[in-house]
């Protein structure tokens, strides 16, 4: 079956740790996407990229960054910077302009 | 710069009775628009989207939505809910193309479904 899949599916951080969320796709989709929800705040993207090796910030990267070495894998790390890492992220693809995006099923990011 | 608003963070109907969950959007071009479903600790399931193809949109599960330019709202209905429609609901706008750049979401809605 096609789909996006995310692990793991709950991560736990120390203080200044940098770690690191899986995303992968077989869907053969261009362009990837990571989003942030907060509890009442919807979905806020993180990054977002159109093609292998290239990778665009969205309206909350600081504290993020990302790789696009395969088609297949865009990894998130959330890196010590970000004060604030608690809440559930969320990766999606999709094919191209006007098609729609297929999220995966989250990750739960919490801070010990 | 687009924006969504979905009026009212919480919404509780009877079963049976009609689900009505509302949104506005902002966005200097014809915009694409999309419902996404959300239940606890998952991702999101797309119910429908517009793109400009026609202004009713049906979608799945028994939901439609209707794009009114004049009023720049895409509420989401439902003619008759069911306890299983009881789930987060999440407007989503795109002027690039239909998400190409990422989508902008609203805050969502929880739809409580009372028996």
């Amino acid at each position: 079956d096609g789909g996006i899949t995310q692990s793991p599916k709950y991560l736990f951080r120390k203080e200044g740790q940098n770690v690191t969320l899986s995303c992968e796709q077989n869907l053969n989709h261009d362009a990837m996407y990571w989003y942030r929800q907060d509890p009442g705040q919807g979905l806020r993207l993180i990054y977002y990229s159109q093609i292998v090796n290239d990778f665009q910030k969205g309206d909350i990267a600081e504290g993020y960054s990302v790789s696009r070495e395969k088609k297949e894998s865009f990894p998130l790390t959330v890196t010590s910077a970000q004060k604030n890492p608690t809440a559930f992220y969320l990766c999606a693809s999709t094919g191209g302009a006007g098609e729609t995006q297929y999220f995966g099923p989250g990750t739960r990011l919490l801070v010990l | 710069a687009q924006s969504v608003t979905q009026l009212g963070s919480h919404v509780s109907v009877s079963e049976g009775a009609l689900v009505l969950l509302r949104c506005n959007y902002s966005s200097s071009v014809p915009p694409y628009l999309f419902w996404y479903v959300q239940y606890p600790n998952q991702g999101l399931q797309l119910l429908l989207k517009y793109t400009s193809a026609a202004t009713l949109v049906k979608g799945i599960n028994g939901f439609e939505a209707e794009f009114k330019k004049s009023e720049t709202s895409f509420h989401l209905t439902k003619p008759s809910a069911h306890m299983s429609d009881a789930a987060e609901y999440f407007c989503a706008v795109s002027d690039s193309g239909g998400g190409a750049d990422g989508l902008t979401f609203g805050k969502g809605t929880h739809l409580i479904i009372q028996p």
